[in-house]
């Protein structure tokens, strides 16, 4: 089946330091891949994404890269601020069985000024 | 501009009562889901749905019940609450047919059951 398979957080950081939050996957078909952030207290929200193999997906500094050949889609971001602080959920997206979002466990990041 | 909206926001429940969750978009979205979130699990499907008066089982089915009644609600119901099921719970709805199309989440509703 499909699945999805972050890091293990919480990941600490000073502020202005250089971010990875790895993310691999598991899928039949081509899925569409998303980074999703969650700030404290709030609902989900859409950072990023990539529909197909090579895409790069950007926003507020943040990106990936759809690498279908290592089955990943790390998010970076070369420098972190508190108010990045938040949970980052690596997700994809398969019009095979449903068209269900499936979600890796989700990283905690905290970043310190 | 309300997007995907959840109501209640918290609730306390004992266990062997009964609350129905209500999820509620206006973006005409074909597609709504539940999902909890627990420490160190993600999110999990609980139940989707891929139109009005239609559902299917996702991941964590059972003790939940869903009903699509009309294309703007999706309602999910717990017939007697235990404390496993305590939990955040987050609705999501998402345009059908376009596997890169965003999906919106609702706030979230915190349930605890004791």
């Amino acid at each position: 089946g499909n699945s999805v398979t972050q890091m293990e957080g919480p990941v600490t950081l000073s502020e202005e330091a250089f971010l990875t939050i790895n993310c691999t996957y598991t899928a039949t078909g081509y899925p569409s891949l998303f980074w999703y952030v969650q700030y404290p207290g709030e609902g989900l929200q859409l950072l990023l994404k990539a529909t197909k193999a090579d895409d790069k997906g950007s926003n507020k500094g943040f990106e990936a890269t759809y690498r279908k050949e290592t089955t990943s889609f790390h998010l970076e971001k070369g420098s972190v601020q508190v108010s990045d602080s938040a949970v980052y959920f690596c997700a994809l997206l398969t019009m095979e069985y449903g068209n269900k979002l499936v979600f890796g466990a989700g990283t905690i990041l905290r970043v310190k000024s | 501009n309300a997007g995907v909206t959840q109501t209640p926001k918290f609730r306390v429940l004992k266990t062997g009562q009964s609350m129905t969750l209500l999820c509620a978009q206006d973006m005409n979205h074909e597609y709504m889901y539940w999902y909890r979130q627990d420490p160190g699990m993600g999110l999990r499907l609980i139940h989707y749905s891929v139109g009005e008066g239609t559902t299917a089982k996702g991941e964590v089915p059972d003790g939940y019940n869903v009903s699509r009644l009309k294309k703007q609600n999706f309602l999910l119901g717990l017939e007697s609450a235990a404390p496993s099921q305590t939990s955040v719970y987050f609705c999501a709805s998402s345009p059908a047919g376009r596997s890169w199309a965003e999906a919106f989440f609702g706030q979230g509703t915190r349930l605890t059951v004791v």
